[in-house]
C-alpha cells in the first residue's frame, strides 16, 4: 500500500541555519513526489515536484529536494532559513501513469524559526 | 494568479445536521478533489471528480458524503448527517489534468461538529 512518512513532527531552527525535512515513501513503482507548504490560514502551496529526470529538484523560495530511489526518500532542503519559512510542510506521493490523480500525504512537519 | 477558493472558512454544526462545503476551482481545470485533515492527522484523500462524475473515492467517502458540480463553476461536498468524527479541515483542490499534474489547493473549511 502507498504511504508517506515524515518522521519529524516538529523542527526548530535558527534563522540563517540550514534545514532538511525528511520524507520517506512506500510505493509499488516510481511515483510522482511533491512538497507542499501551508502557512496559517492558507491553503497548501506547491513548493516543488519530481516527475522524472534530474533527481535534484529546485522549487520556489529557495527550496530543493533530492529523490533517492535506493532510500525511497525525497528530503526537502534549504541552505539558509528565513523567519517567513515558519509553516507546516507536507510531503505527498501520486501514482505515475494514473488517470485518477489521488495524492497520499505525510503527517506534516511543523517548522519553527527562531530569530 | 488564479486560485481555488472555499466557503465558508469555518462552520460549526450540530451532530446529525447536513452541511454543504463549497469550492470554486480554477476556471480551466478539469479535475476536482476533496481531502480532509483531522486535527493532528494526515491529509486524507476523499474523492476525485472528472467529467461530472466521481472518478475515485476512498473508504472514508461513504454514503453520507456526496459531491456535485451544480453550475459549472462551483464544486460542493455535502455531508448528509454529520458525526462528531467528521470534524476536520476540508480542502478542495483542482488540476488541469490528472496523473501527477499539480493540484492547487484552497485554504480549507474548518468543520466542527458538536
Amino acid at each position: 500500500a502507498q504511504s508517506v512518512t515524515q518522521p519529524d513532527i516538529h523542527i526548530t531552527v535558527s534563522e540563517g541555519a540550514s534545514l532538511e525535512l525528511r520524507c520517506n515513501y512506500s510505493y509499488g513503482a516510481t511515483p510522482y513526489l511533491f512538497w507542499y507548504v501551508q502557512s496559517p490560514g492558507q491553503g497548501l502551496q506547491l513548493l516543488l515536484k519530481y516527475f522524472s529526470g534530474d533527481t535534484l529538484v529546485q522549487g520556489i523560495k529557495g527550496f530543493e529536494a533530492e529523490f533517492k530511489r535506493s532510500q525511497s526518500s525525497f528530503n526537502l532542503r534549504k541552505p539558509s532559513v528565513h523567519w517567513s519559512d515558519a509553516a507546516e510542510y507536507f510531503c505527498a506521493v501520486g501514482a505515475r501513469g494514473s488517470t485518477l490523480g489521488r495524492l497520499y500525504f505525510g503527517r506534516g512537519t511543523q517548522l519553527t524559526v527562531w530569530p | 494568479e488564479p486560485e481555488v477558493t472555499q466557503t465558508p472558512s469555518h462552520q460549526v454544526t450540530q451532530m446529525g445536521q447536513e452541511v454543504i462545503l463549497r469550492c470554486v476551482p480554477i476556471s480551466n481545470h478539469l479535475y476536482f478533489y476533496w481531502y480532509r485533515q483531522i486535527l493532528g492527522q494526515k491529509v486524507e484523500f476523499l474523492v476525485s471528480f472528472y467529467n461530472n462524475e466521481i472518478s475515485e473515492k476512498s473508504e472514508i467517502f461513504d454514503d453520507q458524503f456526496s459531491v456535485e458540480r451544480p453550475d459549472g463553476s462551483n464544486f460542493t461536498l455535502k455531508i448528509r448527517s454529520t458525526k462528531l468524527e467528521d470534524s476536520a479541515m476540508y480542502f478542495c483542490a483542482s488540476s488541469l489534468l490528472a496523473g501527477g499534474e499539480t493540484q492547487y489547493f484552497g485554504p480549507g473549511t474548518r468543520l466542527l461538529v458538536l
